[in-house]
């Protein structure tokens, strides 16, 4: 079975500070990988998305970047962290275009 | 582009009721709408999907029809229990529409005793 792990857990980050969040999926090989972001309570908007290692699709930005360093891995980051970047962030995986979107436990950012 | 509106930001019921939670959508692809469940401080599931026209699908006591012809895929249940108190999302994509994924704003449903 296909396992989605998300790291860290949780951040409490000075606006101004950089930032990484990674995720890796095992038992699936070349899967696809969204990256979410949810503000508190509200909805998903769906960041990036790659489908190979060292590709990556920009859906909207928002002064964040993403690679795909490894097939199993992706990683979400920024130089500067802005308040407006606090949320909850996603990664999951999908099968292919129109099948069920796995997510995993995701990580809350907070910006101070 | 694609689209998802869900009308209710929040519906509070007691338990035993029935329940409807609204989801129309817009898109030129075929359409594959899903509906999916956040509880608190957790990562959203899956709950039920559907890509056949007037076909009813179930899950857990949910259930849901994709109409085509009027865009829309409402979730029902009959009668609420506590633990559905959850933030539920409709969500769109396509085999044909890339990898796009468009969820609606969600709709808290509060499930009272």
């Amino acid at each position: 079975a296909q396992t989605i792990h998300q790291w860290p857990v949780a951040e409490i980050k000075a606006v101004g500070s950089p930032l990484s969040l990674g995720c890796t999926i095992k038992g699936k090989s070349s899967p696809n990988l969204y990256w979410y972001w949810q503000a508190t309570g509200g909805t998903l908007q769906q960041l990036f998305y790659s489908i190979t290692v060292g590709q990556v699709e920009s859906v909207v930005q928002l002064n964040l970047s993403a690679s795909r360093p490894k097939d199993d891995q992706f990683i979400l980051s920024t130089e500067k962290l802005l308040l407006s970047h606090s949320g909850f962030y996603l990664c999951a995986w999908v099968e292919a275009p129109g099948n069920t979107l796995y997510f995993g436990e995701g990580s809350r950012l907070i910006v101070v | 582009g694609d689209s998802v509106t869900q009308t209710e930001g929040l519906v509070t019921l007691t338990k035993g009721l029935p329940v409807m939670l609204n989801c129309t959508y817009q898109t030129t692809y075929s359409p594959f709408l899903f509906w999916y469940v956040q509880h608190l401080n957790e990562a959203p599931k899956l709950l039920l999907k559907s890509s056949t026209d007037n076909k009813r699908t179930e899950h857990q006591g949910f259930y849901a029809t994709l109409h085509k012809s009027s865009s829309s895929f409402h979730l029902q249940k009959s009668s609420v229990q506590l633990s559905d108190s959850a933030l539920y999302f409709c969500a769109l994509s396509s085999p044909t529409g890339g990898y796009k994924v468009v969820f609606g704003s969600g709709t808290r449903l509060l499930v009272s005793p």
